[in-house]
């Protein structure tokens, strides 16, 4: 069966360091991968995509890798803050009959401490 | 303000009363979801609309429907809620479901 794995265990860092976040995924062949983050109680929101021909995306200090051959994206905050602290969530959308499907993983919690 | 809207944000309702929760998009986006979010269980698609008039189910459909009349809204209605409907519920809207998709705010439903 299809699934999308997330480090259910916290991730805890110091302040300054880079945090790095672990997405894989088995059964799948997506086109394109997200990168959300959660704060508690409230709507995700949209950090990155990267799509399956892309290797490497940037974005200030985020930086996402995408290797369909491991079938693992890695998430990397560099000089991590306090204010990074959430739960951010991979989502792989895949190409089905009726058009894509966007399924997430579970998330793991990031905790920067100073 | 660009922006994805929800009502009720808190909800505490009784097994069987029929309820709606409304979600607004101003984006013109045509693809719209509801999700609901449960402790260990992550983000789990409920429903979702192509475009006006075209809904399909996701991974967790039961108890719940749907209408998509006019492109900026969604509704998600339970018609008769139970307790295992006691959850987290979010909708997103985006131009298509592989691009980035806007949360609302969420809406806390408590069904005893």
């Amino acid at each position: 069966s299809q699934k999308i794995e997330q480090n259910s265990e916290a991730l805890n860092i110091q302040e300054g360091k880079t945090a790095t976040l672990t997405c894989n995924y088995t059964n799948y062949s997506p086109a394109y991968l997200q990168w959300y983050r959660q704060d508690p109680g409230r709507g995700p929101v949209f950090l990155l995509l990267i799509r399956e021909n892309e290797k490497e995306k940037r974005k200030e200090r985020l930086k996402v890798t995408f290797d369909t051959t491991l079938k693992q994206s890695l998430f990397h905050i560099t000089a991590s803050q306090p204010a990074d602290s959430a739960t951010y969530l991979c989502a792989l959308a895949l190409n089905s009959n009726s058009g894509y499907a966007l399924n997430f993983g579970k998330g793991t919690s990031l905790l920067v401490t100073p | 303000e660009a922006q994805v809207t929800q009502n009720p944000r808190y909800l505490i309702t009784v097994t069987g009363k029929k309820l709606t929760v409304t979600c607004s998009q101003n984006m013109n986006h045509e693809y719209m979801s509801w999700y609901r979010q449960d402790p260990g269980l992550g983000l789990r698609q409920i429903y979702y609309s192509m475009n006006v008039e075209v809904t399909d189910k996701g991974d967790v459909p039961e108890g719940y429907k749907v209408s998509r009349k006019e492109k900026r809204n969604f509704p998600l209605i339970l018609e008769s809620p139970s307790p295992n409907q006691t959850s987290l519920y979010f909708c997103a809207s985006s131009l298509s479901p592989a691009t980035e998709q806007f949360f609302g705010p969420g809406t806390r439903l408590t069904v005893l």
